[in-house]
């Protein structure tokens, strides 16, 4: 059973519209949440971290986390083409070993 | 700049070599990781340490080796026995207590020619 597990999409929204990503994790007591976003051909850089329940904005990015029911998830308001990318959803553990998911593929329509 | 340093950002190894790729930070992080991805994949761990001269296998570790002498320098050496190496090579470095976030070099492309 994968332990980080996202819909690889592609997911496609239009200029301005929220892209709403989503992240279901497998260890109950996984302890820090983090979405990534990966750019084709480049590194992962860190967008938002998440380490209780409920939500966290950071300008037009909210995470959400409900640790009850293992599920993560990324909004992102007014979305811009500059937003298509990949997102990484990553868990850690407690042996703060960092575990990813296979991303969601993200499509802004100008 | 703090950051992460990897090194090169393209390499070409011949079949039955071994290859090292360098990894440095000066973010004064005590844990450092090695991951690879595969086109269309999400990032699998070969290593990781959480101290110096210490280190722990990850999920496809067979065919990889690693060392840390020195907290800022993690470098990674694929082997001759890792059959399937070509992939993009990433390193990340974390302060290594909960809930800190890891952030990761620009990457190496290894392609086995």
């Amino acid at each position: 059973q994968k332990e980080v597990e996202q819909n690889s999409g592609p997911l496609s929204v239009p200029e301005g519209a929220i892209a709403s990503l989503n992240c279901t994790y497998s260890d109950r007591v996984s302890q820090s949440f983090f979405w990534y976003r990966q750019y084709s051909g480049k590194s992962p850089e860190l967008i938002m971290s998440i380490y209780s329940n409920g939500d966290k904005e950071d300008g037009r990015f909210t995470a959400q986390l409900n640790k009850a029911s293992q599920y993560v998830s990324l909004l992102i308001r007014d979305s811009q083409p500059s937003d298509s990318a990949t997102y990484l959803c990553a868990v850690t553990n407690t042996g703060n070993q960092f575990y990813f998911g296979t991303g969601t593929s993200l499509t802004v329509i100008p | 700049d703090g950051g992460i340093t990897q090194s090169p950002k393209y390499l070409f190894r011949k079949e039955g070599q071994n290859v090292t790729l360098s990894c440095e930070q000066n973010l004064n992080h005590d844990a450092m990781y090695w991951y690879r991805q595969d086109p269309g994949q999400g990032l699998r761990l070969i290593y990781y340490s959480q101290i110096v001269n210490d280190f722990q296998k990850g999920d496809i570790a067979e065919g990889y080796s690693v060392s840390r002498e020195k907290k800022e320098s993690f470098p990674l050496t694929v082997t001759s026995a890792q059959k399937n190496p070509t992939a993009f090579y990433l390193c990340a470095s974390s302060q290594g207590s909960m809930n800190t976030e890891a952030f990761f070099g620009q990457g190496t492309r290894l392609t086995v020619v």
